[in-house]
C-alpha cells in the first residue's frame, strides 16, 4: 500500500514564526498535493507538483510556499505564520493524469496563536 | 457558483438499505469524477473513480455518471453501520481538480 507520512500530527506555533510541513511518500508516485481542510469550505489546494522541481499554485496559495527537491518528499512552508492559517493540512499523491490525490496522509492540525 | 455541489446532509438510512448520494458540478468540459469517503477525524479514502458516462459498480458501490446533466452519483448497495462517514465528490478538468463540501452519511443499525 502506498504510504503517506506527514511529519506532525498536530504542531502549535506562532503568528510571525516560519512553519514547516513535512511529507513522504513511498510509492514513487509523480504527483504530490498541499491541501487545507477547514469546516464548511471543503478541502482546497494550497500547491501541487507533477515532476521534482515542479510545482503549480492551487487555488489559495497566498502566505504559502512549497519545495519538491526529492520525488518523495513535498514541503509546505508557511513563510510567516497568521491566525487565519490554523487548520487541517493535508497531504496526498497520486500516479494517474488526469491529476488528483489517490492516497493522503494523515494530516497535521495546526494551530497559529 | 461552486464548482462541485452537494447536498451537506445529513443523509440517515437504514442499515441494508440503498444510500444515494448525488454530486453536480458546472465545468462541462469536466473530465474526471472520483468519490472518497472520509470518516470522523480521518484522511479522505479514494473510494472509487469514473471518467465515461454510465453506470461503475465495485463492491457494493456503484458510480453513476450523466454528463448532459452534470452531475455524478455514488450508490451504496446494502448499506452497513461502518459506512457511516462523509462522503466528498471530486471533479477534475484538465490540471485542475475541485472537492465538494462533503455529505454526511448516517446508517442507522
Amino acid at each position: 500500500d502506498v504510504k503517506v507520512t506527514q511529519s506532525s500530527r498536530y504542531l502549535v506555533k506562532r503568528t510571525g514564526e516560519k512553519v514547516f510541513l513535512e511529507c513522504v511518500q513511498d510509492m514513487d508516485h509523480e504527483n504530490m498535493f498541499w491541501y487545507r481542510q477547514d469546516p464548511g469550505l471543503g478541502l482546497r489546494l494550497i500547491y501541487f507538483s507533477y515532476d521534482v522541481k515542479m510545482k503549480e499554485k492551487g487555488d489559495i496559495p497566498e502566505g504559502y510556499s512549497v519545495s519538491r527537491e526529492k520525488k518523495e518528499r513535498f514541503s509546505l512552508i508557511l513563510e510567516s505564520a497568521s491566525t487565519n492559517q490554523t487548520s487541517m493540512y493535508l497531504c496526498a499523491s497520486s500516479l494517474w493524469l488526469p491529476i488528483g490525490p489517490a492516497d493522503f496522509g494523515d494530516g497535521t492540525r495546526l494551530s497559529i496563536l | 457558483q461552486k464548482e462541485v455541489e452537494q447536498n451537506s446532509g445529513p443523509l440517515s438510512v437504514p442499515e441494508g438499505a440503498i444510500a444515494s448520494l448525488n454530486c453536480t458540478y458546472s465545468d462541462r468540459g469536466s473530465q474526471s469524477f472520483f468519490w472518497y469517503r472520509q470518516y470522523s477525524g480521518k484522511s479522505p479514502e479514494l473510494i472509487m473513480f469514473i471518467y465515461s458516462n454510465g453506470d461503475k459498480e465495485d463492491g457494493r458501490f456503484t458510480a453513476q455518471l450523466n454528463k448532459a446533466s452534470q452531475y455524478v452519483s455514488l450508490l451504496i448497495r446494502d448499506s452497513q453501520p461502518s459506512d457511516s462517514a462523509t462522503y466528498l465528490c471530486a471533479v477534475g478538468t484538465g490540471n485542475q481538480f475541485y472537492f465538494g463540501t462533503g455529505t454526511s452519511l448516517t446508517v442507522i443499525p
